[in-house]
C-alpha cells in the first residue's frame, strides 16, 4: 500500500525564517498527495494537494510543496514563518484502491513552533 | 456550512461501557470513514464507507463497528470499551470516491476510557 514517512516529528523555526517540512512517499505509480495543517484542538485542514497538474502546488497560508518524482519527495515549505503557523501538520497519500480502499494514508506528522 | 459534525466533543467511559460517536455531514458525501489519532501515530484508518449500506475494515478495526443506513450519518460504536481505545477520533467525509478527492474532517471527538 501507498505510504508517506515525514521526518522529524519536531520542527522549530524563527519567526520570519524558511519553513521546511519533510514528506517521502511510496508508491510505485503516481500518487495523490496531499498536506494537512492541525491547530490546536482542532480538526484536519487541506492545505494543498496534488493531482499531476503542475509539480509546484501553492495551497492556503503562503504555503507551497514540490513534486519531485525523481526523489519520491512532496516537501512543505514557507518563505517567512507567522507565529500562526505553529500547529501540526500531515502529509498523506492516495493511490489506486488496494485493502484499505479509497483512504489517505497519513504520515505520523511534524509539530512545528515558531518562536519570536 | 456545518461540513462534518462531530458529537459529543468529549466523553469519560469506564471499562466495558458503550457508547456511540456521531457523525453527520451534509455535503452529500459519499465517502466517510473514521479515522483515530493517537500521540506520534499520526491518524489510522478504523473503519469506511462508500455510500449508504456498505461499510468496511480499515487499519484498527478491532473493537469498533459501524454502520451507514443514510449518506449523512456514520455512527461509529464501541461495544465494550478498553483504555487503549482512549484517543482522539475524527470522522471525515470526501466528494470523490477516487482521484483526488479530499477529506474534509470534523472538529474530533476525544475519548478517556478509564
Amino acid at each position: 500500500a501507498q505510504s508517506v514517512t515525514q521526518l522529524g516529528s519536531h520542527v522549530s523555526v524563527s519567526e520570519g525564517a524558511l519553513v521546511l517540512l519533510r514528506c517521502n512517499y511510496s508508491s510505485s505509480v503516481p500518487p495523490y498527495l496531499f498536506w494537512y495543517v492541525q491547530y490546536p484542538n482542532q480538526g484536519l485542514q487541506l492545505l494543498l494537494k496534488y493531482t499531476s497538474a503542475a509539480t509546484l502546488v501553492k495551497g492556503i497560508n503562503g504555503f507551497e510543496a514540490e513534486f519531485k518524482k525523481s526523489e519520491t519527495s512532496f516537501h512543505l515549505t514557507k518563505p517567512s514563518a507567522h507565529m500562526s503557523d505553529a500547529a501540526e501538520y500531515f502529509c498523506a497519500v492516495k493511490g489506486p484502491p488496494r485493502n484499505s480502499g479509497y483512504a489517505l494514508n497519513f504520515g505520523k506528522g511534524t509539530s512545528l513552533l515558531v518562536t519570536p | 456550512n456545518a461540513g462534518v459534525t462531530q458529537t459529543p466533543k468529549f466523553q469519560v467511559l469506564k471499562t466495558g461501557q458503550s457508547m456511540t460517536l456521531q457523525c453527520a455531514q451534509d455535503m452529500n458525501h459519499e465517502y466517510m470513514s473514521w479515522y483515530r489519532q493517537d500521540p506520534g501515530m499520526g491518524l489510522r484508518l478504523i473503519h469506511y464507507s462508500v455510500g449508504a449500506g456498505i461499510t468496511d475494515q480499515g487499519e484498527v478495526p478491532n473493537g469498533y463497528n459501524v454502520s451507514r443506513s443514510t449518506t449523512e450519518d456514520f455512527p461509529l460504536r464501541l461495544l465494550s470499551a478498553a483504555p487503549s481505545q482512549t484517543s482522539v477520533y475524527f470522522c471525515a467525509s470526501s466528494y470523490s470516491l477516487v482521484g483526488d478527492g479530499e477529506l474534509f474532517f470534523g472538529e474530533g471527538s476525544r475519548l478517556t476510557v478509564l
